[in-house]
């Protein structure tokens, strides 16, 4: 299986800054990678697909990059709402695998 | 709207049984792929299994496989997971998802991420 590692655990951010979260694929992966964001108590939320497709209706402060084994979550502009653990999680090839997850937090 | 809703969790020992339902609603059920994932408590995402629409298709993460078994009634728009001899790790939230359309190239396919996904359903694993 391939192995998504996500970087960091957890951080702490002010509303208003920019954060950015980082998965790195075992092997290449193309840009057959998703992005969701889990609150608690919630289910996750789908906020990009194939890297960097911002799925309809998630706020243009998300944003996603990358291509191969590394790709990057944005969030220019952290709003109170934003607070909330991230997962990547590729689907290139079966099994699906996830990262284990970016909590953010208020500073 | 589109709307997944699970049922049938609850406590079992280990060794039980188990059987989980996903009520979907607001699309038409039988032109889509679907998937079960679970959580742990605290811990991160795992996937679980997968169905094609017909449910001619179906894949099993390692950990489940033999012991679970996933199905789906198109005409009650239903998405099930049997689960047997369960175990303490076991233990998690699962969540039913829709498996997405990638149109992108020209024809469209199962896309293989998952939108959207149901509230959940906890199944403890204890004695």
């Amino acid at each position: 299986a391939i192995r998504i590692t996500q970087s960091p655990s957890s951080l702490s951010a002010s509303t208003g800054d920019r954060v950015t979260i980082t998965c790195r694929a075992s092997q290449g992966i193309s840009s057959y990678l998703a992005w969701y964001q889990q609150k608690p108590g919630k289910a996750p939320k789908l906020l990009i697909y194939a890297a960097s497709t911002l799925q309809s209706g998630v706020p243009s402060r998300f944003s996603g990059s990358g291509s191969g084994t590394d790709f990057t979550l944005t969030i220019s502009c952290l709003q109170s709402e934003d607070f909330a653990t991230y997962y990547c999680q590729q689907y290139y090839s079966y099994p699906p695998t996830f990262g284990q997850g970016t909590k953010v937090e208020i500073k | 709207q589109v709307q997944l809703v699970e049922s049938g969790g609850g406590l079992v020992k280990p060794g039980g049984s188990l059987r989980l339902s996903c009520a979907a609603s607001g699309f038409t059920f039988s032109d889509y792929y679907m998937s079960w994932i679970r959580q742990a408590p605290g811990k991160g995402l795992e996937w679980v299994s997968y169905i094609s629409s017909s449910g001619s298709t179906i894949y099993y993460a390692d950990s489940v496989k033999g012991r679970f078994t996933i199905s789906r009634d198109n005409a009650k728009n239903s998405l099930y997971l049997q689960m047997n001899s369960l175990r303490a790790e076991d233990t998690a939230v699962y969540y039913c998802a829709r498996v997405s359309v990638d149109c992108s190239g020209g024809s469209c396919h199962p896309g293989n991420w998952f939108d959207p996904w149901g509230q959940g359903t906890l199944v403890t694993v204890s004695s």
